[in-house]
């Protein structure tokens, strides 16, 4: 069954970095677009980064471009994002999502993981 | 920047007929997809490219798009269809997928 599982997500100070991990398994994940989203409490889903299946391109929505980070590790099937930076507004659930194809649908989700900042 | 917009919220008596809309400029010439999120879980793809379905969503999940609004369209609601519901859209002019701010679904 394809599956993909975020870690992560903590407490962190105002300033602090902290990097997330999302794993897949159940399919090839080398052939796949990665997408992370987040989400707020209470909120809708805000779609943060996208990289390409063999690591090329990445976008970055304009809210976090300059302080995040998306990379792949397709020998492992891992997906990451790196967030340094962090402010308050940042605090949100933090999904990752595959695509099957370049500005395609996002088909699986994991199950997010929290990310608090608070001083 | 590329804005969706969706109504907040919209109510259906059960085994009627659902109508959530996304508004965008010329989102009829895009792609669009629908994601349903039940409270606690992640979301969940429905309605792909405007009409097309995922396996093992049911057929009264369809949906349309046209000009500047597309529609998602829920027949013979059940209870279970209670939720929140999301368009997006990928943004040729930024590089960017656009969600709409997610309309709820409640069954009276």
């Amino acid at each position: 069954e394809a599956q993909l599982v975020e870690s992560g997500g903590d407490l962190v100070q105002p300033g602090g970095s902290l990097r997330l991990s999302c794993a897949a398994s159940g399919f090839m994940f080398s052939s796949y677009e990665m997408n992370w989203v987040r989400q707020a409490p209470g909120k809708g889903l805000e779609w943060i980064s996208y990289i390409g299946s063999h690591g090329s391109p990445k976008y970055y929505a304009n809210s976090v471009k300059g302080r995040f980070t998306i990379s792949r590790d397709n020998a492992d099937d891992l997906l990451y994002l790196q967030l340094n930076g962090l402010t308050v507004e940042d605090t949100a659930i933090y999904y990752c999502a595959r695509s099957p194809s370049p500005r395609s649908e996002f088909d699986l989700w994991g199950q997010g993981t929290l990310v608090t900042v608070s001083s | 920047s590329y804005d969706l917009a969706q109504p907040p919220s919209v109510s259906v008596a059960p085994g009627k007929t659902a109508r959530i809309t996304c508004g965008g400029n010329n989102i009829g010439g895009t792609g669009v997809n629908w994601y349903q999120q039940k409270p606690g879980q992640a979301p969940m793809l429905v309605i792909y490219y405007d009409s097309d379905r995922p396996s093992g969503i049911p057929e009264r999940f369809s949906g349309s798009n046209s000009g500047s609004t597309a529609t998602l369209i829920i027949s013979r609601v059940e209870v279970a269809d209670e939720a929140d519901y999301f368009c997006q859209v990928w943004d040729d002019s930024s590089d960017h997928w656009v969600f709409g701010g997610g309309t709820r679904l409640t069954v009276l």
